[in-house]
């Protein structure tokens, strides 16, 4: 079963930022925090990761709250191609270090 | 950047045919995994291998194979195809599975439609 909890759907218009949350209140200490995203008929496309740090790359920021139970997805400006379904994930430490997709969060971008 | 491809993105077969889905990526990745995607039900594991000719049993392995003779290709083998393995394939691949951070790069998917 997945760990986290997200919500089904969410729009955001374009130009502006979309923010998607995930909650995990059981993450472990040593457990990453991971987001994919994937566009429809496409392989899930790796985003951002983090441990308990805030994140930032080219595609996106990562917050997680201090008691790591839940954390944010920022994309800054959101455009048509972001319309995706967007996986939170939790990533067991163990060797068989299968990734366990729930249902994600799927976000609309609206001209 | 990584690039992970597969052989075909749209593949149709008859029940009982024997079909091959190939994975090769370009990051000299030690991990390679075989995922199916279905309606409801989201990624399951199908297989995955650690090192070339070394092969693990996912969650779901019946009725495939799979065949690792060189490091950056990964063979996903259905010796009998039938009706239930109609499917979205997905390829994965990732450094190295000793550590939680390895992050795993996905392929572009093959959409199977068994007949």
């Amino acid at each position: 079963d997945a760990k986290t909890t997200q919500p089904p759907s969410m729009d955001c218009a374009e130009g502006r930022a979309a923010n998607l949350p995930c909650n995990h209140s059981t993450i472990s200490g040593n457990e990453y925090v991971y987001w994919y995203r994937q566009i429809h008929s496409q392989g899930p496309q790796y985003i951002i990761h983090g441990l308990k740090n805030n994140e930032t790359n080219e595609m996106a920021s990562l917050i997680i709250t201090e008691d790591r139970k839940s954390s944010t997805l920022i994309l800054p400006h959101a455009t048509l191609r972001d319309t995706a379904v967007y996986y939170c994930i939790v990533r067991p430490e163990n060797r068989d270090d299968k990734i366990i997709f729930g249902k994600g969060t799927r976000l609309h971008i609206l001209p | 950047d990584v690039k992970v491809t597969q052989s075909s993105r749209y593949l149709v077969k008859r029940t009982g045919e024997k079909v091959f889905l190939e994975c090769v990526q370009d990051m000299d990745h030690e991990n390679m995994f075989w995922y199916r995607q279905d309606p409801g039900l989201g990624l399951r594991l199908i297989y995955f291998s650690y090192d070339v000719k070394m092969k693990e049993k996912g969650d779901i392995p019946e009725g495939y194979s799979v065949s690792r003779e060189k490091k950056e290709r990964f063979s996903l083998i259905l010796e009998s195809a039938s009706t239930n393995q109609t499917s979205m394939y997905l390829c994965a691949s990732s450094l190295s599975g000793r550590e939680s951070t390895d992050t795993q790069y996905f392929g572009p998917g093959t959409r199977l439609t068994v007949l």
